[in-house]
């Protein structure tokens, strides 16, 4: 069974500085993986897609990055600000899992000003 | 363009009560899914659907039940309800394979 791991579970940053979150798997067939933005109280915002065949992807300040057969994923927020302040969610979709997918329990940022 | 809506936002039952969560979307996308978000444990897929008429039990399905009658709707149901099931509730749709996931904005649901 695929199991996604985030550590750490909480990270705090001074604002401007660069955010480094991490998201591993212990299945390297995967059919893509999808990081997440949850504000407390919120539903999940899409953040970035990276599909198997890809090594990165990125949108303004965000860029992720996947290595498949190290089974690692990491999002990289440029220059943060406080409106980072968030849980960050990765999610695994197996290779032969009909768009199921595996989440990791999150890595809580506070960017403080 | 709503997306993915999720009725009702908060509810509050007894013990043995039963209700039905309903998630709505307009994007007429194929697959649905309902996931359960407990506190450290991330989100965990209760059951799925891969289309109108489909439902499939995903990790944690003892408790629930799903039917999906019109593409657009895919319903939760609580037979009776248990203090073990106090959660929040997300739905969420994909339009083909490959491609993100949508989410609602979720149903708080305690269970006394």
């Amino acid at each position: 069974k695929q199991e996604v791991t985030q550590i750490p579970a909480a990270l705090s940053v001074p604002e401007g500085e660069n955010l480094v979150l991490n998201c591993s798997f212990t299945d390297s067939a995967i059919y893509n993986l999808q990081w997440f933005r949850q504000d407390p109280g919120k539903g999940l915002t899409s953040l970035l897609l990276i599909q198997s065949s890809q090594r990165e992807q990125t949108s303004g300040r965000l860029n992720a990055s996947l290595d498949k057969s190290s089974g690692r994923s990491t999002l990289y927020i440029a220059a943060s600000q406080p409106g980072d302040s968030a849980t960050y969610l990765c999610a695994v979709r197996p290779a032969d899992s009909w768009g199921k997918f595996q989440f990791g329990a999150g890595t809580q940022v506070v960017v403080t000003p | 363009n709503a997306g993915v809506t999720q009725t009702p936002k908060f509810r509050v039952l007894k013990t043995g009560q039963s209700m039905t969560l309903l998630c709505a979307q307009d994007m007429n996308h194929e697959y649905m899914y309902w996931y359960r978000q407990d506190p450290g444990m991330g989100l965990r897929l209760i059951h799925y659907s891969v289309g109108e008429g489909t439902t499939a039990k995903g990790e944690v399905p003892d408790g629930y039940n799903v039917s999906r009658l019109k593409k657009q709707n895919f319903l939760l149901g609580l037979e009776s309800a248990a203090p073990s099931q106090t959660s929040v509730y997300f739905c969420a749709t994909v339009d083909v394979i490959g491609q993100p996931q949508h989410f609602g904005d979720g149903t708080r649901l305690s269970i006394l």
